[in-house]
């Protein structure tokens, strides 16, 4: 598949423990934060998303975290499954009259079975 | 099936002749937007389009143009390509009333500039 992941931070699991992939945003009005998994050679795909109103948000195997104060998001992914392995992307936006989405630079999760 | 399809998928092309790079979904959604994807730095918007005949730059407009002239079609024009807008490019599109930002992708697009 196409390299995207030049220098991302890794994580790196065995088959059904608990992954925790972190991300630092930057922008004081961003209040929708969002999840992406990228697979090799496809688009993006669409996990969870979260308002800045919300600590925690639940989905299915999916846990997002927001912690505003320090500007932090997380998404913990419950037994970890060797599907899981991808490229996992936060990205920020605000409100939802604009389109504007920023995106982080991305994790590579690698799951071993 | 639903989906956001994108024309050509790889494309191998010289500085400055002219291309477009066709998107087209089929789900009815209001909003589109292109992304370029490049290694080490993620994905960066370029332009948004949250109605028909509306659309805005995102974060690396410089050497763009788009069109959206009916609702299912967003079209990323290169005017004058560059090699530095070598690059993967994806297409996305969304529902702003049931999750703006759960924003469908298409399969991306390939674009070498020599």
């Amino acid at each position: 598949g196409e390299s995207v992941g030049l220098h991302l931070p890794t994580l790196s699991v065995q088959e059904g423990d608990n992954s925790i992939i972190n991300c630092a945003y930057s922008n004081s009005a961003s209040d929708y934060f969002i999840w992406y998994k990228q697979e090799s050679g496809k688009g993006p795909q669409f996990i969870i998303d979260i308002r800045s109103n919300m600590d925690k948000r639940q989905g299915q195997r999916v846990t997002v975290l927001l912690n505003k104060t320090v500007k932090h998001l997380s998404l913990q992914i419950a037994a970890t499954q060797p599907g899981d392995s991808a490229v996992y992307f936060c990205a920020e936006g605000v409100g939802t009259s604009y389109g504007k989405l920023t995106f982080g630079q991305g994790t590579i999760l690698t799951v071993h079975p | 099936e639903a989906q956001v399809t994108q024309n050509p998928r790889y494309l191998i092309t010289v500085t400055g002749k002219k291309l477009t790079v066709t998107c087209s979904q089929n789900m009815n959604h209001e909003y589109m937007s292109w992304y370029r994807q490049d290694p080490g730095l993620g994905l960066r918007q370029i332009y948004y389009s949250m109605n028909v005949e509306v659309t805005d730059k995102g974060d690396v407009p410089e050497g763009y143009k788009v069109s959206r002239k009916e609702k299912r079609n967003f079209p990323l024009i290169l005017e004058s390509p560059s090699p530095n807008q070598t690059s993967l490019y994806f297409c996305a599109s969304s529902h702003p009333s049931y999750g703006l930002y759960e924003q469908y992708f298409g399969p991306g697009t390939r674009l070498t500039v020599t």
